[in-house]
């Protein structure tokens, strides 16, 4: 079974950390993206990547970037954790050719204190 | 710019059909989709169309779109608990990103 899997489904962090959110999908997919989920707010994207070491900002990605070194894993890093940044994270994949669309990971419910 | 806008709440008793409605801007849309999140949990792909389309059904799900008017519609025959729900309409154009609506909470009173 395809899957998405993002490394944590709820984490807990402090003000000023620094926050590394982790996904890798196992589809040999070559696009991967980030988003957050905020009630009201609906999908906001973040960054995302078409291809190894390639990155985009997507709406959002102030305070925010990230890293893919390898085509199955894709990072985003919070570089100092802010409240504002309590969220839903959502990774997702998909092939650059068809429209098979996303897949989506489970979330992960970040909340910074 | 590209937007995708959805009715917020739809609720409907259990054996009814539903019908959640979406509508998007951008006539260079390749294929819409339709995805299901239940609470905390991520985007479950539904079902999708190809833009040359006018329908599309499985099982108790039928897609329709009106390319002229920019319309898509989801039905759910004989909704359940189960169906109970966050719905996104999202469309995809010439990119490889996605837009997505706000989502539609589907409630299914008993």
């Amino acid at each position: 079974d395809v899957k998405v899997t993002q490394s944590s489904r709820y984490l807990v962090k402090r003000t000023g950390e620094k926050v590394f959110l982790e996904c890798v999908q196992d589809m040999d997919h070559e696009n991967m993206f980030w988003y957050r989920q905020d009630p009201g707010l609906g999908l906001r994207l973040i960054y995302f990547s078409y291809d190894v070491k390639m990155k985009e900002k997507g709406d959002i990605p102030e305070g925010y970037s990230v890293s893919r070194e390898k085509k199955e894993r894709f990072s985003l890093i919070l570089e100092s954790a802010s409240t504002n940044q309590t969220s839903m994270y959502l990774c997702a994949s998909s092939l650059w050719q068809g429209g098979g669309g996303y897949t989506f990971g489970s979330g992960t419910r970040l909340t910074v204190v | 710019g590209e937007d995708v806008e959805q009715s917020l709440f739809l609720s409907v008793r259990e054996g009814d059909s539903s019908v959640i409605n979406c509508t998007y801007t951008d006539s260079s849309s390749t294929y819409l989709y339709w995805y299901k999140q239940e609470p905390g949990a991520g985007l479950q792909l539904l079902t999708y169309i190809f833009s040359n389309m006018d329908m599309k059904q499985d099982q108790r799900l039928t897609v329709l779109l009106n390319k002229k008017d920019k319309h898509l519609s989801l039905r759910i025959a004989d909704t359940q608990t189960g169906d109970s729900a966050i719905y996104f309409c999202a469309e995809k154009t010439d990119g490889q990103n996605f837009v997505f609506g706000p989502g539609t909470r589907l409630s299914v009173l008993p």
